[in-house]
């Protein structure tokens, strides 16, 4: 079945840093690939995707490449803020499975000044 | 704009009660589904819906049912509540298979 695996969180680095979070995943045929972020006491919002390999989504300074020769889609911003901080979530989704995203475990980003 | 709502936010039940969680989406999409969010698990799937009338299970729909009479509203029913039903409860919809899934703000549930 599919299956994505996240770093471990928490993640924590000052402001301007760089940031990477990896994810790898495990999945039949051509999944489309997501990273969704949930800021405290709010629901899961969609970040950025990609729908096919080579992709690169991009969003809020925030980028991800779909690698299907190493399964992977990583997470990375050159410069990060305080607002960043959040946990940040990988996900497939098979072509021709109704409804159902498979997430990775989440990866709690911490930002300090 | 209200996008999917979800009510209560907060609830408290004791072993045994029985209660339904709201979720209600006013952008006409026909898929529709509902999360749990445990730590250390990520978000797992309990039932989800294609269209009015239609639902299915998910990874772990023991202990829940659920219906969608219409289009808009996709209420999640715990029929006896067990302390191992303690867990942030997600709403989510989408128009179609592959597209952007938006969800609700969550709803967190305390089993005593």
């Amino acid at each position: 079945g599919n299956s994505v695996t996240q770093m471990e969180g928490p993640v924590t680095l000052s402001e301007e840093a760089f940031l990477t979070i990896n994810c790898t995943y495990t999945a039949t045929g051509y999944p489309s690939l997501f990273w969704y972020v949930q800021y405290p006491g709010e629901g899961l919002q969609l970040l950025l995707k990609a729908t096919k390999a080579d992709d690169k989504g991009s969003n809020k300074g925030f980028e991800a490449t779909y690698r299907k020769e190493t399964t992977s889609f990583h997470l990375e911003k050159g410069s990060v803020q305080v607002s960043d901080s959040a946990v940040y979530f990988c996900a497939l989704k098979n072509t021709g499975t109704a409804s159902k995203l498979t997430f990775g475990t989440g990866t709690r980003l911490q930002v300090t000044l | 704009n209200a996008g999917v709502t979800q009510t209560p936010k907060f609830q408290v039940l004791k072993t045994g009660q029985s209660m339904t969680l709201q979720c209600a989406q006013d952008m006409n999409h026909e898929y529709m589904s509902w999360y749990r969010q445990d730590p250390g698990m990520g978000l797992r799937l309990i039932h989800y819906s294609v269209g009015a009338g239609i639902t299915d299970q998910g990874e772990v729909p023991n202990g829940y049912n659920v219906s969608r009479s219409t289009t808009e509203d996709f209420p999640l029913r715990l029929l006896s509540a067990a302390p191992s039903q303690t867990s942030v409860y997600f709403c989510a919809s989408r128009i179609q298979q592959n597209t952007e899934a938006f969800f609700g703000q969550g709803t967190r549930l305390t089993v005593v």
